[in-house]
């Protein structure tokens, strides 16, 4: 299965733009890129996902480079009850295997 | 809504018991999906169930078995407790389609081997 590599942790202010960024150099032609989050004591939740071109949805908007090696997941203003792990996932045809994720700290 | 349900919030047991986890979801997913997550480590995938009666292993599947007799119910059993299977475990559910469709999660089982 190709790997992400994502920073351990980061932080942000308040109502401030974050952009977690994401390492997937091996990533196959079929990989979508699907990006997940964990609030504390929760299981993660979906955020989004895509294959090529950019995404946006209510929650977070997904940019991917034009040779998808990486790609950034982008909270246009972040709030306290985004604090979370933030996981980024390759997956084709098999299962999702979840890494360490990054631990979005956010401060007031 | 989606729902997934764990059967319990808070599990503690001894080591040697037999332990079941339940799993139930109401969506008529096809597949289902054991975890467990440890601190720093993230989850690990311990086995899936892409439908009844089927089951593939994951990553780390030694020291567990699964049933999955029911659609709706997925079952991860520790045959013999370990002190090293103190663990946050989670289930999830995804139903059967487009590669982008995705995994529901449950709130999972804290359980504590002693």
């Amino acid at each position: 299965d190709a790997k992400t590599t994502q920073p351990n942790s980061m932080e942000s202010n308040e109502e401030e733009p974050v952009h977690l960024p994401c390492n997937h150099s091996t990533i196959s032609g079929t990989d979508y890129i699907h990006w997940y989050r964990q609030l504390p004591s929760q299981g993660p939740e979906y955020v989004i996902h895509g294959l090529t071109s950019n995404v946006n949805n209510r929650m977070a908007s997904l940019a991917i480079a034009e040779d998808r090696k990486s790609s950034t997941l982008i909270l246009h203003r972040a709030t306290l009850r985004d604090a979370a792990v933030y996981y980024c996932i390759l997956r084709d045809v098999g299962d999702m295997r979840f890494g360490a994720g990054t631990r979005l700290t956010v401060k007031p | 809504d989606v729902k997934v349900t764990q059967s319990s919030r808070y599990l503690v047991k001894r080591t040697g018991e037999k332990v079941f986890l339940e799993c139930v979801q109401d969506m008529d997913h096809e597949n289902m999906f054991w975890y467990r997550q440890d601190p720093g480590l993230g989850l690990r995938l311990i086995y899936f169930s892409y439908d009844v009666k089927m089951k593939e292993k994951g990553d780390i599947p030694e020291g567990y078995s699964v049933s999955r007799e029911k659609k709706e119910r997925f079952s991860l059993i520790l045959e013999s407790a370990s002190t090293n299977q103190t663990s946050m475990y989670l289930c999830a559910s995804r139903p059967v389609g487009r590669v982008g469709e995705k995994l529901f999660f449950g709130s999972g089982t804290q359980l504590s081997v002693l």
